[in-house]
This record gives C-alpha cells, sequence and structure tokens, in this order.
C-alpha cells in the first residue's frame, strides 16, 4: 500500500538557522498530490502546501518544497526558521481514488529556540 | 474557510461503554474522513464517507462504526470501548475534485 516516510522524531534548531525536513513515499499510482500539513500545539492540521508537479517549486508562508518522482521525495524547507515554526509537521499522499483522503507520515515535531 | 466542529471536545468513557463522535461541516463537502492521532502513529485513517449513507472503512476500522446520516454530519461510534481507543480523534472534509483535508478541532477521548 501506500506509504510515507519522514524525519524521525524531534527536529531542534535555534531561531534564524535554515529548516530541512524530509519526506519521501511510495505509491502504485503516477499522479500523486503532496502536502504539508502544519500542526501547533492544541490546534488541528491545516494544510502548509501541496503540489502535483513534478520539479516544481511550491512555496507558502516562507516554506518551500519540490516534488521529484523521480525519487519520491518531497522534503520541506525554509531558509531562516522562527520561533512560530515550533510545530508539529505531516508529510502526506493522495491515495488512489482522491476521495479516499490521505496517507500520512509519522510527522515530525519541530522545536525552534531563541 | 471550511469549518468542520467535533463535538465532545472532551469526553471519558469506561471500558465497555458506548462513546459516540460527532462531526458537522457546513462547507458542502461530499467526503468526510475519521482519523485518529497517537503520538508514534500519526494521523490514521479509521472510516470515510462518500455523502450522505454511505460508509466505508480505512485503515484501522476494527472497533469503530460509522454513520453519515447527512451530506453535514458524520457520526464515529465506538460500541464498545477499550482503553486502546484512547487517542485524539479527528474529523475532516473534503471536496470531490479537490484533495485537500480540512479538518475539525479534535476530540480528545480517554477510557478508563
Amino acid at each position: 500500500g501506500d506509504s510515507v516516510t519522514q524525519t524521525e522524531g524531534l527536529v531542534t534548531l535555534t531561531e534564524g538557522l535554515p529548516v530541512m525536513l524530509n519526506c519521501t513515499y511510495q505509491t502504485i499510482y503516477s499522479n500523486p498530490f503532496l502536502f504539508w500539513y502544519v500542526q501547533h500545539l492544541n490546534e488541528s492540521p491545516r494544510l502548509l502546501l501541496k503540489s502535483f508537479t513534478d520539479n516544481k517549486r511550491t512555496e507558502h508562508q516562507g516554506f518551500h518544497a519540490t516534488l521529484h518522482k523521480s525519487s519520491s521525495s518531497f522534503h520541506l524547507q525554509k531558509s531562516s526558521a522562527q520561533l512560530s515554526d515550533s510545530a508539529l509537521y505531516y508529510c502526506a499522499l493522495t491515495r488512489n481514488n482522491y476521495a479516499q483522503g490521505l496517507t500520512f507520515g509519522l510527522g515530525t515535531r519541530v522545536s525552534v529556540f531563541p | 474557510e471550511a469549518a468542520v466542529t467535533q463535538s465532545p471536545r472532551n469526553k471519558v468513557a469506561v471500558t465497555g461503554g458506548k462513546v459516540t463522535l460527532s462531526c458537522n461541516q457546513t462547507n458542502n463537502h461530499n467526503n468526510m474522513y475519521w482519523y485518529r492521532q497517537d503520538t508514534g502513529h500519526g494521523l490514521r485513517l479509521i472510516h470515510y464517507s462518500y455523502g450522505a449513507g454511505s460508509t466505508e472503512k480505512g485503515d484501522i476500522p476494527d472497533g469503530y462504526k460509522a454513520s453519515r446520516p447527512s451530506q453535514e454530519n458524520f457520526s464515529l461510534i465506538l460500541e464498545l470501548a477499550t482503553p486502546s481507543q484512547t487517542s485524539v480523534y479527528f474529523c475532516a472534509s473534503g471536496a470531490i475534485s479537490g484533495n485537500t483535508l480540512y479538518f475539525g478541532e479534535g476530540s480528545r477521548l480517554i477510557v478508563v
């Protein structure tokens, strides 16, 4: 079945330094959508960005990611972390039938310190 | 912005009791979903629905039932709650043509 593998566990970094969260996926579907969702403490997950197009950079709120189908990857990056970026980040993948929802990775917790 | 609301937000249940988690969405999405969130397991799909009257099994349906009586409402039912079902449950909705999921606030369930 479909699966998503993310950077495991907790990532701690200092404010102002770059952020990179890895995401790779497996699917039999040739045209999946890939997503990054962000969940702040005591909130629900919300969409950060998504992509369908191979090798095209997608940006939102200072974050960016590029879908690379050749390597089945969709890594999330930001050039300079802010304290407000502390959150839980999920990479997710559409199932073969979009209506069947998303398959999520295990999540990566990011903690940014001054 | 899509609106998905869940009730109750917090629930303590006894082992063997029946629990119903309710979800209402006001954005007229056809598709609705129930996920549970556990540390170390991420978000896992329990049940989903294509529209009123339909329910489908997700990846971890055992011990759960679902009901979709209308476009707006989707319930998750635990007939015989067990401590292993202690978790945070999220309802989400999504349009047919789209693929973005909009999540509710979550329902924290503790089974003692």
